[in-house]
C-alpha cells in the first residue's frame, strides 16, 4: 500500500512558467514531510522540507504549501528553469517516537522544463 | 556531493549469485539507510542502521540482509539473485535525533 500518493507522474512545463506537484498522505503520525530532487544517474537530494505546524515554507524559487486538514502538501517551483528538469519525489516520515526513521516516499514526478 | 559513498557504482551478475552492496556515510552520521529504486515501485526503504543496531525494517527480502560495521560504514548482502533484483541500490544516512538523510549516488545491480 502507497502511503504517500503523489500526482502527477510527469509533467512538461514551459520555461519561466510554475511547475506544481502534489502528494497525499493518510497517516496521522508523519511529521516530517520533505521534497527530494533526483537527476539522471544521481541519488536523490534534499530540496526543502516542512514540518506540519507551519503552512508554507518558501527557499528561493522553490515553496512547500501544507495543508494538515486535508493531509496534503505540495511543491511549487516558480520561475522554472530548464535546469529543474529531474524527477522529484516527495517523502514523510513518522514522528521520532515511532520506531526507526524510514521515509515513506511519493512514486514520483518526472519534470521537463522546455525552454 | 552530499558525502555519502557507495561502491560499486554497477555491477552485473548472474541469476543465483550472492553480491555485496558497500556504503560509507557522512562524517558524524551514526544512521544508515538502505533503499531500492526500480522503475515500477519507486524508491522502497529496506533498512536502516543505528550505531550498528537494526533500527527498523521495511519491505526485505529474506535474501538480502546488511549490517553496519564498527566504523559505521554499512554493507547490504542480496543473494539468490532473481532477475527482479536488478534495480538501484541507494544508501542514505542521518545524524541520529535528525531527519535529514543524505542519498549515496547508488549501486545499479543488473541481474542476468
Amino acid at each position: 500500500q502507497q502511503q504517500v500518493k503523489q500526482s502527477p507522474q510527469s509533467l512538461i512545463v514551459q520555461k519561466g512558467g510554475i511547475s506544481i506537484i502534489n502528494c497525499a498522505y493518510e497517516n496521522t503520525a508523519f511529521d516530517y514531510f520533505p521534497w527530494y530532487q533526483q537527476f539522471p544517474g544521481k541519488g536523490p537530494a534534499l530540496l526543502i522540507a516542512i514540518r506540519p505546524d507551519v503552512s508554507e515554507k518558501k527557499e528561493g524559487r522553490f515553496t512547500i504549501s501544507f495543508n494538515k486538514s486535508a493531509k496534503q502538501f505540495s511543491l511549487h517551483i516558480m520561475d522554472s528553469q530548464p535546469g529543474d528538469s529531474a524527477t522529484y519525489f516527495c517523502a514523510a516520515r513518522p514522528s521520532l517516537g515511532y520506531t526507526g526513521n524510514q521515509f515513506y516516499f511519493g512514486t514520483g514526478t518526472s519534470l521537463t522544463v522546455i525552454p | 556531493d552530499s558525502g555519502v559513498t557507495q561502491t560499486p557504482k554497477h555491477l552485473i551478475t548472474a541469476t543465483g549469485q550472492r553480491v555485496t552492496l558497500r556504503c560509507s556515510p557522512r562524517s558524524g552520521d551514526l544512521s544508515v539507510y538502505w533503499y531500492q529504486q526500480s522503475l515500477d515501485q519507486g524508491l522502497q526503504f529496506l533498512i536502516q542502521y543505528y550505531n550498528g543496531e537494526e533500527r527498523a525494517k521495511g519491505n526485505i527480502l529474506e535474501r538480502f540482509s546488511a549490517q553496519q560495521f564498527p566504523d559505521l560504514h554499512s554493507e547490504l548482502n542480496l543473494s539468490s539473485l532473481e532477475l527482479g533484483d536488478s534495480a538501484l541500490y541507494f544508501c542514505a544516512s542521518s545524524v541520529a535525533g535528525t531527519h535529514e538523510q543524505y542519498f549515496g549516488p547508488g549501486t545499479r545491480l543488473t541481474v542476468t
